[in-house]
């Protein structure tokens, strides 16, 4: 149990849904990333908060949207997705966005899109 | 090297063999190198955070070394067991504008299967 709990663990959904993926973390921290694991691609850095501020887009296409309301909540806004959009998506925190602190992750949400 | 790059892909060992695997990072403004143990439905695990040259960090049987100044970081375990079997992740951070805020970037990870 590491303080990040990702729902939902797995989501299925068609090109035309839009859904959410929710990430909250009980450590106290400032900092909160989304991360996409393609199949047979190394983990990817999507997108950066700290502080509820976004610092870091990793040139993400429009159709996710990320959401952070509060230091310990983020979400992943999702609509229009394609079916090479289908990973698994993770969720971590860290103190304050340093990059020499160690990251907590979440259990990930297991994404396929029809 | 331009992007992080970790060897071998995959290894099967037995219970009570050593083993060792290697991350290769860029050296060019490096800040930090991270390790990750992520097992199978879990979520990945923090093993260590390593920023100085020459820098031998230890958790039990499983130690790390780091050359910046090569680009080079090795994970060692020592008396296999079983429950060491999982992904090893390293993960790389260079410094822009001398910040370190920035962007975390993942080798593919090692395979490590410990058989009993």
């Amino acid at each position: 149990e590491t303080g990040v709990t990702q729902t939902p663990r797995h989501l299925v959904m068609g090109m035309t849904n839009k859904k959410s993926l929710k990430c909250e973390q009980h450590l106290g921290h400032n900092a909160m990333y989304w991360y996409k694991q393609s199949a047979k691609k190394p983990l990817e850095l999507m997108f950066v908060y700290n502080f509820k501020e976004q610092t870091e887009n990793n040139s993400v296409p429009s159709r996710f949207s990320p959401e952070c309301p509060n230091s310990s909540h983020l979400f992943l806004h999702l609509h229009t997705l394609q079916p090479e959009d289908s990973a698994l998506y993770l969720c971590a925190s860290s103190q304050d966005g340093a990059g020499g602190e160690t990251q907590y992750f979440g259990p990930g949400t297991r994404l396929l899109v029809l | 090297i331009l992007n992080v790059e970790q060897s071998p892909q995959s290894l099967h060992v037995q219970e009570g063999d050593s083993t060792n695997f290697t991350c290769s990072f860029p050296s060019s403004n490096f800040y930090a190198l991270h390790w990750y143990r992520w097992e199978t439905a879990k979520s990945p695990e923090a093993l260590f955070v390593m920023t100085l040259n020459g820098d031998e960090k230890k958790k039990g049987r499983i130690s790390a070394t780091l050359n910046t100044k090569e680009g080079y970081s090795y994970l060692y375990i020592k008396g296999s067991q079983p429950e060491d079997s999982a992904t090893y992740l390293c993960a790389s951070l260079s410094t822009a504008g001398g910040t370190s805020y920035g962007k975390l970037t993942f080798g593919q990870g090692t395979i490590l299967t410990v058989h009993p």
